[in-house]
């Protein structure tokens, strides 16, 4: 079945540094791909999505790019602050009734 | 403001003791799904209800329930919870779903449920 694969955490970062969290997926047909931002003591927000191959999902810094050649949707930042320390979740839509997760980043950002 | 709302948001109970969680979404959305999280699992969706007509299971309905005779409101009933239910549960909901959506899905804030 379809399914997400992204990298372990934690992620700890200090401020101002370039952010990479990758995420690879199995699906039999073209997926939308998403991810979404979960902080403390909240749900998860929707960062950003790609419908096709080759879009590119943006939102507050992060991108992400549909890569169908390598299965692949790697978030990134080129300078992180305190306040994106959360855990990310990367997900795509099976096209008939739900998201499929990965099992989560956590992203720990210190000043 | 449009939002889902989940009540309650924090819930400790015994073994057996029926209990629902409440999910409200104020957006007329269609769609409407129950996810559990748990450590190194991410979400895994318990039940999804396309509309008030269609409910149907996802991955992990074992030891659950779901009411939809409304648009807004989607319960999730556990009839005799047990330790392995303990998780953190989300509401959502999006506006429609189609093959392909790249319809949004809102999220509640959670309920965190232990069963002792």
């Amino acid at each position: 079945g379809d399914s997400v694969t992204q990298m372990e955490g934690p992620v700890t970062l200090s401020e101002e540094a370039f952010l990479t969290i990758n995420c690879t997926y199995t699906a039999t047909g073209y997926p939308s791909l998403f991810w979404y931002v979960q902080y403390p003591g909240e749900g998860l927000q929707l960062l950003l999505k790609a419908t096709k191959a080759d879009d590119k999902g943006s939102n507050k810094g992060f991108e992400a790019t549909y890569r169908k050649e390598t299965t692949s949707f790697h978030l990134e930042k080129g300078s992180v602050q305190v306040s994106d320390s959360a855990v990310y979740f990367c997900a795509l839509s099976d096209g008939y009734n739900k998201l499929i997760f990965g099992a989560g980043t956590r992203l720990a950002v210190h000043p | 403001e449009a939002q889902v709302t989940q009540n309650p948001r924090y819930l400790i109970t015994v073994t057996g003791k029926k209990l629902t969680v409440t999910c409200s979404q104020n957006m007329n959305h269609e769609y409407m799904s129950w996810y559990r999280q748990d450590p190194g699992l991410g979400l895994r969706q318990i039940y999804y209800s396309m509309n008030v007509e269609v409910t149907d299971k996802g991955d992990v309905p074992e030891g659950y329930k779901v009411s939809r005779k409304e648009k807004r409101n989607f319960p999730l009933i556990l009839e005799s919870p047990s330790p392995n239910q303990t998780s953190l549960y989300f509401c959502a909901s999006s506006l429609a779903w189609t093959s392909g959506p790249s319809y949004e899905q809102y999220f509640g804030p959670g309920t965190r449920l232990t069963v002792t």
